[in-house]
């Protein structure tokens, strides 16, 4: 059964710092979701990453994939208050979607 | 408003009643899908339609649950005698057919408290 870990759960930065949000995956896939979710509302989707390399990015944040080590990165740069959300990673073994538990992210002045 | 649509958003039930949420698709995408998030976690896939047809069921989805597409379009999904377990966000969302990687899009949720 595949299972998705990300870590860290929780991250409390300053703004203007730079953070990683790393997701781990157990069985082999060829692409891997990010999704953002503000409290009490549904999921945006941020990046489809569909390959090996596969480097995608959006204002401050940047999101990898690595097939072989079966890990995707969230790297946010000089974060800004407005980031302060929980972040998804998903994995599709198959139609469905898998996602790791999530990482709060608070973001303080 | 083209996005997924879910009704109601929040609902408020007493334990042992019957519930029903509907979701209506972006019009284009043939897959429609059903997660289940409580708090804290991250959504648990429930089940998926391609057009009409159910093609996948979790085991989470258990008989008390069910969900249909009738004619490929919206869906419902029914909770029958409900329990405080069940208590959670109902998410819904839809996607393109074919390959070519397309994320999945999700409606704003249904809130079920059962009491």
């Amino acid at each position: 059964e595949l299972k998705v870990e990300q870590n860290p759960l929780f991250l409390s930065m300053q703004e203007g710092k730079n953070y990683t949000i790393y997701c781990n995956y157990s069985t082999t896939s060829d692409r891997l979701y990010w999704y953002r979710q503000d409290p009490g509302k549904s999921l945006e989707s941020l990046f489809v990453l569909l390959s090996n390399g596969a480097v995608k990015q959006e204002g401050r944040l940047m999101a990898s994939l690595d097939t072989k080590a079966r890990l995707s990165t969230l790297h946010i740069t000089a974060a800004v208050h407005d980031l302060s959300a929980t972040y998804f990673c998903a994995v599709p073994p198959t139609q469905k979607l898998v996602f790791g538990q999530g990482t709060r992210l608070t973001i303080n002045p | 408003d083209t996005g997924v649509s879910q009704n109601p958003r929040h609902k408020i039930t007493k334990r042992g009643q019957n519930v029903t949420f509907r979701c209506d698709p972006i019009s284009e995408h043939n897959r429609l899908y059903w997660y289940r998030q409580t708090l804290g976690q991250g959504p648990e896939f429930l089940t998926y339609f391609q057009n009409e047809a159910q093609l996948e069921k979790s085991r989470l989805l258990s008989d008390r649950f069910s969900a249909e597409r009738p004619k490929g379009s919206f869906s419902t999904l029914e909770i029958q005698r409900t329990e405080q377990g069940d208590s959670a966000m109902y998410l819904c969302a839809s996607k393109e057919a074919g390959g070519g990687g397309h994320e999945q899009f999700f409606g704003p949720g249904t809130r079920l408290t059962v009491l």
